[in-house]
């Protein structure tokens, strides 16, 4: 089955600065990567989302690559905000069928 | 839009007793809704996937008989815990499928405490 590593597990980073956050996968057959934002005592959050078919995608300050060859992606967080502080979970999935999560990277954003 | 609620958010119940979460797409039909676990500072476990008038299907190690799924409609999927134990005291969150562009929509989670 889909195995999906996640780096780093913790991060901190002065406000303005910016995050990454990377994700790697194992089914060449994954063709949907969500990133999900999971606030403390709340449900995770949908993001952004990068398909199979497109290298990168970007909204305002957030923005995800995808590397097929190399079977990761990553997810960029620029001009980060002390409310950009969370938990942080990247999944592949195969068509919506399940998906498979990261083990999540909890960032923290110092003012 | 894609809201997905949950109810309730928190629910104490003693060692024994039954407690049904109920999980509901508000503003888009969800033929495909999936049921997680989620222990402090870990990341999601998926227990079932719930489908639309049919029956859930168990992840290997999630007793179907103690975890009962019943999605009777597009819009409403629900989890009964039959007989808690404290053991199954954790968070438990809902998502909804939004179908043909496959993202995921979560619910708030319900956070259930049996003593």
């Amino acid at each position: 089955g889909e195995n999906v590593e996640q780096h780093p597990s913790t991060l901190s980073v002065q406000e303005g600065d910016s995050a990454v956050i990377k994700c790697t996968y194992s089914d060449s057959a994954s063709n949907y990567f969500p990133w999900y934002k999971q606030e403390l005592g709340k449900g995770p959050q949908l993001i952004i989302d990068i398909r199979s078919n497109v290298g990168e995608k970007k909204d305002q300050r957030i923005a995800v690559t995808l590397n097929k060859t190399a079977k990761h992606f990553s997810l960029h967080i620029t001009e980060t905000q002390p409310e950009d502080s969370a938990v942080y979970f990247c999944a592949a999935s195969i068509s919506g069928n399940q998906f498979y999560f990261g083990t999540g990277t909890s960032l923290t954003v110092i003012p | 839009g894609a809201v997905v609620s949950q109810h309730p958010s928190r629910v104490i119940c003693k060692s024994g007793t039954s407690v049904k979460i109920e999980c509901r797409s508000l503003d888009f039909q969800a033929t495909t809704m999936f049921w997680y676990r989620q222990f402090p500072k870990q990341s999601l476990m998926l227990m079932a996937t719930s489908n639309e008038g049919s029956k859930a299907t168990y992840e290997q190690g999630v007793e179907k008989d103690k975890f009962l799924i019943n999605h009777a409609s597009l819009t409403l999927s629900t989890l009964t815990v039959t007989s808690a134990h404290p053991e199954d005291s954790s968070f438990y969150i809902c998502s909804a499928l939004l179908a043909g562009v496959y993202e995921q929509y979560f619910g708030p989670g319900t956070r259930l405490t049996v003593t």
